[in-house]
């Protein structure tokens, strides 16, 4: 079964906190791609990082980084300091790269706001 | 470059009406990908096309919706007859490799 699954429906913080947005997959394929992408309230989704199977190496971005673990089939998003301008529904992807076909699979999403 | 471009950018229109969205990929993409995102369902992916043929429709909800892309540059999403249940925003993506990139959707209503 190909799933991915985001726990937390909303998270709240105050401007500057950190925070921390979970995201879990299952998979039985050995390849595969994971992605983030932010839903502004404008409503667009916009492409945040790609991360494939084989590349366990944290990336950080400014304030954003994300934690792929394949022992634990989790990819965190951290962005630290947030800001106003950081909230959003943030959605997880999986694409098992199966026949070289790119059919995402998405979370239900998890809504930040960030308070100032 | 220019992103994908979805029009319109908002449809009213009554139950029973046909309704065509429309979409023109990111130049030199070979995916296209239809979604609908509704707040009981999410993201669905409805049809996905690889070099203007389609790929998988299993997400498509039922006859009455149906997709074309006659040209690498255009897709229409057709839903005739139209029903209230059919009320979503509606996206176009398009990739060339793993990453997609949408557009700004079409807000849909169907009274």
């Amino acid at each position: 079964a190909q799933k991915v699954t985001q726990a937390q429906t909303e998270i709240s913080v105050v401007e500057k906190e950190d925070v921390t947005l979970d995201c879990v997959y299952e998979t039985r394929d050995t390849t595969y791609y994971l992605f983030w992408y932010k839903q502004p309230p404008s409503g667009e989704l916009v492409f945040l990082i790609r991360r494939n199977s084989f590349d366990e190496q944290n990336e950080i971005s400014g304030r954003y980084s994300w934690n792929f673990q394949k022992s634990t089939s989790s990819f965190n998003f951290t962005i630290t300091a947030s800001q106003v301008v950081d909230s959003a529904v943030y959605f997880c992807a999986l694409t098992p790269f199966t026949s070289g076909t790119y059919k995402y699979i998405f979370g239900t999403g998890t809504r930040l706001k960030v308070l100032a | 470059d220019a992103g994908v471009i979805q029009s319109p950018r908002h449809e009213v229109t009554e139950m029973g009406q046909e309704v065509t969205l429309r979409c023109k990929p990111i130049s030199g993409h070979d995916y296209l990908f239809w979604y609908r995102q509704t707040m009981m369902r999410g993201l669905e992916l409805l049809i996905y096309f690889n070099n203007n043929v389609p790929i998988d429709d299993s997400g498509m909800p039922e006859d009455r919706f149906s997709a074309k892309m006659p040209n690498a540059s255009f897709s229409t999403l057709k839903i005739q007859p139209s029903e209230p249940r059919d009320s979503a925003v509606y996206f176009c993506a398009s990739s060339l490799s793993s990453e997609q990139f949408f557009g700004p959707g079409t807000r849909l209503t169907v009274l």
